[in-house]
């Protein structure tokens, strides 16, 4: 089954740590997208990519930064993560054509002490 | 920006009984609407989206309404069952295809009372 896979799905680090989120998809999917969850808060874009030359910042980019290894691939930064990042985080894929739907991956929780 | 209000924050209703989750939009530019479905420990899923050339579409047991004048859409389910029990999110969006300007309602949590 194509799906999106994300790595690590837990992680508890410490203020001031660099932390990378690995997002990786099997529907050959041009669109990529990193989203952050939190409670009452809902959805929030971080960064998204329409293909590996093509980065963009979303509504809440400070703090993160992304790469695009390749079609398939799109990691996420956090160059030196504060508790305030605490949070889960979502990638998400989405194909050509018309259609809006969005394809999560299963999430990766991230808790920053 | 575009704005997404969504309420109720929490709804519980009796098995079999109907569910409304509402939500109103601030940027009349926008012109689709989907509805993301989130069980526990999932992730979220797309259960039915409306584009604004439509002002209702239904699939079995769910629908979805949209006033553009009065910019709100609402999502009805009927006949709940234990398993409509999750967090709904309703999101606007200023063109078809454009992720990229999704905005997120904060989410409703429904709990079906069996």
């Amino acid at each position: 089954d194509a799906d999106v896979t994300q790595t690590p799905r837990n992680r508890i680090t410490k203020t001031g740590k660099r932390i990378m989120l690995e997002c990786s998809q099997t529907k050959g999917h041009d669109r990529m997208y990193w989203y952050r969850q939190d409670p009452g808060l809902g959805l929030r874009l971080i960064y998204y990519s329409f293909d590996v030359k093509d980065i963009n910042k979303g509504e809440i980019s400070d703090g993160y930064s992304v790469s695009r290894q390749a079609q398939a691939k799109f990691s996420l930064s956090l160059e030196s993560a504060i508790p305030n990042q605490t949070a889960l985080y979502f990638c998400a894929t989405r194909g050509q054509g018309n259609t809006g739907e969005l394809f999560f991956g299963e999430g990766s929780r991230l808790t920053v002490l | 920006g575009e704005n997404v209000e969504q309420h109720p924050s929490t709804l519980s209703v009796q098995e079999g009984d109907s569910a409304v989750i509402k939500c109103t939009y601030s940027d009349s530019a926008s012109n689709y609407f989907p509805w993301y479905k989130q069980e526990l420990g999932k992730r979220p899923q797309l259960i039915i989206d409306i584009r604004s050339n439509v002002g209702e579409k239904k699939d079995q047991r769910i629908a979805v309404t949209l006033n553009k004048t009065a910019k709100h859409f609402s999502l009805h389910i009927t006949e709940t069952q234990p398993e409509d029990s999750a967090v709904y999110f309703c999101a606007a969006s200023p063109s078809n295809f454009g992720n990229e300007k999704l905005t997120f309602g904060t989410g409703t949590r429904l709990t079906i009372i069996p």
